[in-house]
C-alpha cells in the first residue's frame, strides 16, 4: 500500500516562528488532506490539498503531486497551535492513510 | 450542527475483558469510519460503512473485534477479549458518502481513550 512519511517528528518553536512540515507519499495520490489534533484529541481538518497552493489566515498548504509531497506552512505561531498535524492520503478505490504526524510544541 | 458523537469518553479495563464502543453520526450522514489511534501513531481505519453495510474491513482483527450499524445510523465497536496491545483512542468519523474529507463533510468523533491493564 501507499506509504506516508513525515518530517519533522518533532518541533518547538518559540511564539513568533515559522515553521514547514512536510509530508512525503509513495505513489500518486487522488486526495491529500491536512489535519490538527489538538492537545484534547479532536482532529480537526486544515486543508483538502490535492494539488496547488491554498492559504488559510496564518497558514498555508502546498503539494506537489508530480513530486509526491506537500508542505504545511505556519507563520507567526501560537500557543494554540500546538498538538499534532498528519497529512492523510487516499488512492482511487482505496481508503485512507495517515502519515505518523508532527508534534508541534509552541512555548510561550 | 451537532458533531459526530463518541461515547464513553475513558474506559479502562482489564486484559481478557470485553468492551464496547458507541457512535452516532453527523445526521444524514451515510458513511461511517471507525479508527484506531495507538499513542504516537495517526490513526488506522479499523472498518467502514457505508449505510448499514460494510464496505472495507481489511484492517480489523475479526477474531477479537467486531462492529455493527444497524439501521444505518448508529455504530457500535466491541473488542472481545481485550489485549494490552488494545489500548488507543478508538476515533469515529462520518462523511456524508465515500469519498474526500472536506467536499463530503468528513468529521472526527473525540474519540474513546481505552486502557487495558
Amino acid at each position: 500500500g501507499i506509504q506516508v512519511e513525515q518530517s519533522p517528528p518533532d518541533l518547538i518553536l518559540q511564539e513568533g516562528a515559522n515553521s514547514t512540515l512536510r509530508c512525503n507519499f509513495s505513489d500518486s495520490v487522488n486526495n491529500l488532506q491536512w489535519f490538527h489534533q489538538n492537545p484534547w484529541g479532536q482532529l480537526i481538518n486544515l486543508f483538502y490539498i490535492p494539488s496547488g497552493t491554498k492559504q488559510n489566515g496564518r497558514l498555508s498548504a502546498t503539494t506537489v503531486a508530480t513530486e509526491r509531497y506537500s508542505l504545511l506552512y505556519i507563520s507567526s505561531s501560537q500557543t494554540t497551535d500546538s498538538g499534532v498535524y498528519f497529512c492523510a492520503v487516499d488512492r482511487w478505490g482505496q481508503n485512507f492513510v495517515f502519515g505518523p504526524g508532527t508534534r508541534l510544541s509552541v512555548l510561550p | 450542527e451537532a458533531g459526530v458523537a463518541q461515547s464513553p469518553r475513558y474506559k479502562i479495563i482489564e486484559k481478557r475483558q470485553s468492551v464496547a464502543f458507541w457512535c452516532n453520526p453527523i445526521s444524514g450522514h451515510a458513511t461511517l469510519y471507525w479508527y484506531q489511534q495507538i499513542l504516537g501513531q495517526g490513526p488506522k481505519l479499523l472498518i467502514q460503512f457505508q449505510n448499514n453495510g460494510v464496505v472495507d474491513d481489511s484492517q480489523l482483527p475479526k477474531d477479537r473485534f467486531s462492529a455493527e450499524r444497524l439501521k444505518g445510523v448508529d455504530s457500535t465497536l466491541k473488542i472481545q477479549p481485550a489485549k494490552l496491545e488494545d489500548s488507543a483512542v478508538y476515533l469515529c468519523a462520518s462523511s456524508l458518502e465515500r469519498g474526500t474529507f472536506i467536499r463530503d463533510g468528513y468529521t472526527f468523533g473525540s474519540g474513546t481513550r481505552l486502557t487495558v491493564v
